[in-house]
């Protein structure tokens, strides 16, 4: 079974950078597949943030390109996520899938993490 | 850019409805690459139904999935207890982008 973990500073300062590593166990990550992130601010609904191939290729949701960096250490089998000049709007509980982008199950997120919460504040 | 929007944004409803939800997306889907998700809180969102109408692995056959074009429909033919969450529905779009609706909550009436 793919299993996926959060891990990350739970508090961020405004105007630093937040980051997460999402480690996967049960599947090795060097094997294909695009992993994303996804969040979720208070009394919001879901955000796409991002995906990474293991190949490095990457593709960001336009209103956060700027700010937003992923990586994959397949070594690791982890990915990565740097997200920079945080305000509070950034406050949300962060989650990482995996996803699908060929088949029948094309544009899906079919594993996730169980998300980690992030406040950004001084 | 398509943008899905999902009605009601709550439906009260007792164990043993139908639930019926509503997922209208901006543009026209291409593919079905339209997809259902139902999120509790402090768990992980569950993969439902993908395709708009073919239901995962392990999920049960009261859940269904339907619909074409902008109007896609997620169908819960009797609730259970452990049903009642949040349900979004999410767009795999070109470029390529991820959308997600902004959810309905199925609470208990």
């Amino acid at each position: 079974q793919v299993q996926l973990q959060e891990s990350g500073p739970g508090l961020v300062k405004p105007s630093e950078t937040l980051s997460l590593t999402c480690t996967v166990s049960g599947y090795s990550i060097s094997s294909g597949y695009y992993w994303g992130w996804i969040r979720q601010a208070p009394g919001k609904g879901l955000d796409w943030i991002g995906s990474v191939h293991q190949s490095g290729i990457t593709h960001y949701n336009p209103s956060l390109k700027s700010r937003v960096t992923m990586s994959v250490d397949t070594s690791k089998n982890h990915f990565s996520l740097s997200l920079s000049s945080v305000t509070a709007a950034d406050t949300a509980f962060y989650y990482c899938a995996r996803v699908v982008t060929s088949g029948n199950l094309a544009g899906v997120f079919d594993f996730w993490g169980q998300g980690t919460m992030v406040s950004v504040s001084s | 850019e398509i943008a899905l929007t999902q009605s009601p944004g709550t439906l009260s409803l007792s164990p043993g409805e139908r639930a019926t939800l509503s997922c209208r997306a901006s543009q026209s889907i291409t593919n079905n690459y339209l997809t259902w998700y139902q999120h509790k809180p402090g768990l992980a969102p569950r993969l439902l139904i993908y395709g708009a109408s073919k239901r995962a692995t392990g999920i049960p056959d009261r859940f269904s999935g339907s619909g074409s074009g902008t109007d896609f429909t997620l169908t819960i033919s009797r609730l259970e207890p452990e049903d009642f969450a949040v349900y979004y529905c999410q767009h795999f779009g070109s470029s390529p982008r991820w959308t997600f609706g902004q959810g309905t909550t199925v609470e208990i009436k």
